[in-house]
C-alpha cells in the first residue's frame, strides 16, 4: 500500500514552460487535493476533486488547471510557469464527502522552482 | 473572515521538557480542528482532530490537545519531548473547507 505518490520530487523550469505533476492514490479514496506551501503562509488549497471526472477551484487556483480522469489520479498542470510559482506542492487525499472533517493523507511533496 | 492562527513561528525545547504549541481560530461556528505534522521532506501526517465531545483529545506520539471554546483555541501539547519530535507542526480547520495556519516549527535541543 503506497498511499499518495507525487511524481516528480523535484524539477526546476524556466518562465513560461509548462509541465504536469502527477498525483497517485490507491486508497479508493473520493476526494483528492492540491495545496501549495510556501514559507510563513502554511498550506493553501488551489484545486480539489470531489470525484472522478469533476474538479472545483481552491483558495488560489490562478495559473493552475487540473484534471481526474481516473479517480486513482489527479493532475495539476502549470501552462505558462511564472516565478511566483515557486514552492513545493502537496497532493493530499481523503475519504468520504464530508470534505472537511476527514483526515487528509498526504503525499511527499514536489519542488518548483521556477527561474 | 475564517482564519485560524499559530502565534508561534519558531519554538525551541529542550529534551525531555514539556511542549505546548498554540492554535486560535475564528470562525462562525465551532469548526472541525486537526494537528498534523510535517517531518523535513515529508507530507503531513496526522496526530489528533477533535469533531465533538471530550475537550481533551488524545493522539499519536504521545501528543494530545484541548479544544476550549471560551478561547477559541485547540493547542497541542506533550509531557516529554524527544529530539525525534523535531518537525514543523500545523493546525487545521474544517468547517466547509480545511485551512492550515502558518505553522510551528519545533526545534529540540540535546
Amino acid at each position: 500500500n503506497a498511499g499518495v505518490t507525487q511524481t516528480p520530487k523535484f524539477r526546476v523550469l524556466k518562465t513560461g514552460q509548462s509541465m504536469t505533476l502527477l498525483c497517485a492514490q490507491d486508497m479508493n479514496h473520493e476526494y483528492m487535493y492540491w495545496y501549495r506551501q510556501d514559507p510563513g503562509m502554511g498550506l493553501r488549497l488551489i484545486h480539489y476533486s470531489v470525484g472522478e471526472g469533476t474538479t472545483a477551484k481552491g483558495e488560489v487556483p490562478d495559473g493552475y488547471n487540473v484534471s481526474r480522469l481516473k479517480k486513482q489520479n489527479f493532475l495539476l498542470g502549470l501552462e505558462s510557469a511564472a516565478p511566483s510559482q515557486t514552492s513545493v506542492y502537496f497532493c493530499a487525499s481523503s475519504y468520504s464527502s464530508s470534505g472537511s472533517r476527514e483526515t487528509q493523507y498526504f503525499g511527499p511533496g514536489t519542488r518548483l522552482l521556477v527561474l | 473572515a475564517q482564519s485560524v492562527t499559530q502565534p508561534d513561528i519558531h519554538i525551541t525545547v529542550s529534551e525531555g521538557a514539556s511542549l505546548e504549541l498554540r492554535c486560535n481560530y475564528s470562525y462562525g461556528a465551532t469548526p472541525y480542528l486537526f494537528w498534523y505534522v510535517q517531518s523535513p521532506g515529508q507530507g503531513l501526517q496526522l496526530l489528533l482532530k477533535y469533531f465533538s465531545g471530550d475537550t481533551l483529545v488524545q493522539g499519536i506520539k504521545g501528543f494530545e490537545a484541548e479544544f476550549k471554546r471560551s478561547q477559541s483555541s485547540f493547542n497541542l501539547r506533550k509531557p516529554s519531548v524527544h529530539w525525534s519530535d523535531a518537525a514543523e507542526y500545523f493546525c487545521a480547520v474544517g468547517l466547509n473547507d480545511m485551512r492550515f495556519g502558518a505553522g510551528t516549527r519545533l526545534t529540540v535541543k540535546p
